[in-house]
């Protein structure tokens, strides 16, 4: 089955520390983004890429860091720089040309202590 | 993006249509009206777009005013899945471009047994 996957689902971390979380895809998609989501509001993009080794910073893309070495993957690594980590974060990706159908992961929820 | 304006909760009753409405009076001609659903902790869903004609897929039916100044989303018979929070997006399509989606609270949707 394509699909995204994100991993792990619930990650815990102590402050100060930076945590990376894993998106892969294999739906053969040239563009893939970051959001972050807070308890009872929208999403925020934090960072997206639309072709391999090439990304743009989103709304929030402080303390946030993300590299996209492979079509497949796109790993975001939340810094000790941000301030407020504790967050539900999403994976997506799209068909280039096609931002508009974007297609989530399940998300990966982290709590910083 | 033009600025979309949705209530921020809905009951529907098992079985029943559930029209869900959108405003957007500043939308421009070029912006497109997009819809997602987010189900409780889960990614987004892509639901349906359109630009000024009427659109229905599997999933939705999307109505847009003459006027295009508001819409809305038809669920024709509500299940029990299509408890979730459903947003409205509202944004111009300009083909290859690096392009982000907005998503604002949207509303969350009930349906009732």
């Amino acid at each position: 089955d394509g699909g995204i996957t994100q991993s792990p689902k619930y990650l815990f971390r102590k402050e100060g520390q930076n945590v990376t979380l894993s998106c892969e895809q294999n739906l053969n998609h040239d563009a893939m983004y970051w959001y972050r989501q807070d308890p009872g509001q929208g999403l925020r993009l934090i960072y997206y890429s639309q072709i391999v080794n090439d990304f743009q910073k989103g709304d929030i893309a402080e303390g946030y860091s993300v590299s996209r070495e492979k079509k497949e993957s796109f790993p975001l690594t939340v810094t000790s720089a941000q301030k407020n980590p504790t967050a539900f974060y999403l994976c997506a990706s799209s068909i280039s040309g096609r931002f508009y159908e974007q297609y989530f992961g399940p998300g990966t929820r982290l709590t910083v202590t | 993006d033009a600025k979309t304006t949705q209530p921020p909760s809905m009951d529907c009753a098992e079985g029943r249509a559930a029209n869900l409405p959108c405003n957007h009076s500043t939308i421009s001609g070029n912006e497109y009206v997009y819809w997602y659903r987010q189900i409780h902790s889960q990614g987004p869903q892509y639901i349906i777009h359109g630009l000024k004609n009427n659109e229905t897929n599997e999933m939705a039916s999307l109505i847009i005013t003459e006027d295009r100044k508001s819409s809305t989303l038809i669920l024709p018979h509500a299940t029990l899945r299509d408890t979730a929070v459903y947003y409205c997006i509202a944004k111009a399509y300009s083909g290859a471009g690096s392009y982000q989606l907005t998503f604002g609270k949207g509303t969350k949707l009930s349906v009732i047994p």
